[in-house]
């Protein structure tokens, strides 16, 4: 595709549900990131999966949260049993290997109610 | 591991006036920095990179930003802006090659008032 894509872009779920967001990377993109962007926040790191090797979770809020990544492709953040301190903006970005230029997704908004 | 600290969380100026977005950044290693921009309703888009060569980078609508090591600083100016230029930036790091995650500062609300 032309750009990062993210689905849904919105997401309105109850607190305690699962929730899954999708991300289709740019192609040939070997790095990808997930972020959490909340009010005043900026942009929170959340995991980074870059190539064949072991992602970097470091930033995961709680093991509430997790993601994938397969074939090297399309990526899935989920969190389960939202709570209403998860509502943020998420976003995926995509980057060659070597980084020099992070592309971004348009975000999913998550509302947790 | 690196962070990233920008000092300002707004900044308000008068059209046509010169703006600095100051970003201080902390790395045991060398670093490749970045300045994004946010329009309102918008996804983030690269301003400008410093990877390595000349401490001055010039980026896209007029905007350049100067890497300084002693000052572990790379701040963002412009001479003279326009109301189109309100805007969240987002400064950020990254280690070399790619091998550690990109992190992001808070932002720095950017309003250009007529």
């Amino acid at each position: 595709g032309a750009g990062v894509s993210q689905s849904p872009s919105n997401k309105v779920t109850e607190k305690g549900k699962d929730v899954e967001l999708r991300c289709d990377p740019i192609s040939g993109h070997t790095a990808l990131y997930w972020y959490r962007q909340s009010l005043g926040q900026g942009l929170e790191f959340l995991i980074y999966f870059q190539g064949n090797s072991a992602p970097d979770k470091s930033g995961l809020p709680s093991d509430r949260f997790s993601a994938e990544r397969t074939g090297g492709s399309v990526s899935t953040l989920t969190i389960q049993r939202t709570q209403q301190e998860d509502s943020a903006v998420y976003l995926c970005a995509s980057s060659l290997q070597g980084i020099t230029e992070a592309f971004f997704g348009q975000g999913t908004r998550l509302t947790v109610v | 591991a690196q962070s990233v600290t920008q000092l300002d969380s707004q900044v308000p100026v008068f059209e046509e006036a010169p703006v600095e977005l100051r970003c201080n950044y902390s790395s045991s290693v060398s670093v490749y920095l970045f300045w994004y921009v946010q329009y309102p309703n918008q996804g983030l888009q690269l301003l400008l990179k410093y990877l390595s060569g000349s401490t001055l980078v010039k980026g896209i609508n007029g905007f350049e930003a100067e890497f300084n090591k002693s000052q572990t600083s790379f701040h963002l100016r412009k001479p003279s802006v326009h109301i189109s230029d309100t805007a969240e930036y987002f400064c950020a790091v990254s280690g070399p090659g790619g091998s550690e995650k990109l992190v992001f500062g808070k932002g720095t609300k950017l309003t250009v008032n007529p």
